[in-house]
């Protein structure tokens, strides 16, 4: 019973790298977000998506891509990495948006940008 | 803009009280209203919920509050034991979800 699988749990980039996060949950939801937590900032709504093929802005969304090509999966892409992406990125998922209905998270992803 | 926030950084409490946790959100569109739990190295575990038709839900020692005039919510965690401690975000949702900067729950034994 995996929930949300976030991919992968760590990694140390070099300013300019791209790289992609990769989020997969197995509960057939259709709602996924990303998240980005910063001391003091708590969780800040990166992208989200309501449904395959579908994507939306969140509070921070500057220097982030995402895609959901698939119910299951969303992808974060970060095209030229900087410091200040350094943080600890959340994968979220429900079964909607709007009624009765909690969001499961995944166990984060650390990235340091040097 | 911040359109749900946690005023409180931290809170103590002593074993066996009542912790009291804020929440304020701006935004008067949120239906739905969470608080989630979060220890280190960890993702957030849902707490408890409430409906924006709603005033109280409870479950087991935990209570939420809503005052929805004064775009207010509370969790009340009655009695509080050192499991408890751990970092608590208030969260709002309409077809997305904002979340508070979180507050630090420490309760001594």
């Amino acid at each position: 019973n995996a929930g949300v699988t976030q991919t992968p749990k760590f990694r140390v980039l070099k300013t300019g790298q791209s790289m992609t996060l990769l989020c997969a949950q197995d509960m057939n939801h259709e709602y996924m977000y990303w998240y980005r937590q910063d001391p003091g900032m708590g969780l800040r709504l990166i992208h989200y998506s309501v449904g395959e093929g579908t994507t939306a802005k969140g509070e921070v969304p500057d220097g982030y891509n995402v895609s959901r090509l698939k119910k299951q999966n969303f992808l974060l892409g970060l095209e030229s990495a900087a410091p200040s992406q350094t943080s600890v990125y959340f994968c979220a998922s429900s079964y909607s948006g709007s009624w009765n209905t909690e969001a499961f998270f995944g166990q984060g992803t650390r990235l340091t940008v040097v | 803009d911040q359109q749900v926030k946690q005023n409180s950084p931290s809170l103590s409490v002593q074993e066996g009280r009542i912790s009291i946790l804020n929440c304020d959100y701006t935004n008067s569109m949120f239906d739905y209203f969470l608080w989630y739990k979060k220890y280190p190295a960890e993702g957030p575990t849902f707490l408890i919920s409430i409906s924006s038709i709603k005033d109280k839900n409870e479950d087991g020692r935990f209570t939420v509050f809503l005052n929805k005039s004064a775009k207010h919510l509370s969790l009340h965690i009655v009695p509080s034991q050192p499991g408890d401690s751990a970092v608590y975000f208030c969260a709002a949702r309409r077809y997305d979800m904002r979340f508070g900067a979180g507050t630090r729950l420490t309760v001594k034994p």
